[in-house]
């Protein structure tokens, strides 16, 4: 598509209901980033896959969070249990190069606003 | 560790003021600078980027210089206008601690033009 596709656009869950955000990058973007951002907050890294390899999860805030991108497009940010203080909007972001030779310019979908009651 | 300090909002001016948003940051490396901008309901989207010192970002008014002596990166525009309107980011892309490069955010100012 024309730009990065993040759904849910909204998603209320019940504390301890997993959950499930999907992203559709840009075609052929070999990078994929998602990011947390609270309310008022700055987005804070997460995870980021280069093609299919998830090559880093350290911002993943426990192991409820799991990320996985199977064939090097799609991906899927998965929250098992969920909690209260997982309410944020989870963002993904594509850019077309690998870690080598980029400015690491970002590009970003509208992001899944997560509500955990 | 790499970070980005901004100064907090909300910023409230009249519209054709002239605007300035802070932004130094800590880097490892040397990073890539840039300004996200987020209108009201919408994504991240890039307004500008410098990719080496002393460079200058511009676009739609809105300029910023890549300062490496003073780590700053601060975001100007001679004459706001109302659809200017948003949260601005700055943000950094370096190679940090873990080998990765990624962006790191700062945590966003909230600019507001009155007509």
């Amino acid at each position: 598509g024309a730009g990065v596709s993040q759904s849910p656009r909204y998603k209320v869950a019940k504390r301890g209901q997993d959950v499930a955000l999907r992203c559709d990058p840009i075609s052929g973007h070999v990078s994929l980033f998602w990011y947390q951002q609270a309310l008022g907050q700055g987005p804070e890294f997460l995870t980021y896959f280069q093609n299919e390899a998830q090559l880093d999860k350290s911002g993943l805030p426990s192991d409820r969070f799991f990320a996985e991108r199977p064939e090097g497009s799609v991906s899927t940010l998965k929250i098992q249990r969920t909690q209260q203080e997982d309410s944020a909007v989870y963002l993904c972001a594509s850019s077309p190069l690998g870690v080598a030779g980029d400015t690491g310019e970002l590009f970003f979908g509208e992001g899944s606003r997560l509500t955990v009651l | 560790g790499n970070s980005v300090t901004q100064m907090e909002g909300p910023v409230t001016l009249s519209e054709e003021a002239f605007l300035t948003i802070n932004c130094t940051y800590t880097a490892t490396g040397y990073p890539s600078l840039f300004w996200y901008v987020q209108y009201p309901g919408e994504g991240l989207q890039l307004l500008l980027k410098a990719t080496k010192a002393d460079d200058k970002g511009s676009n739609k008014g809105f300029e910023a210089t890549y300062r490496k002596e003073t780590t700053s990166f601060h975001l100007e525009k001679g004459s706001v206008q109302v659809s200017d309107s948003a949260v601005y980011f700055c943000a950094l892309s370096d190679y940090g601690d873990t080998g990765r490069r990624a962006l790191t955010f700062g945590s966003g100012t909230r600019l507001q033009v009155q007509p």
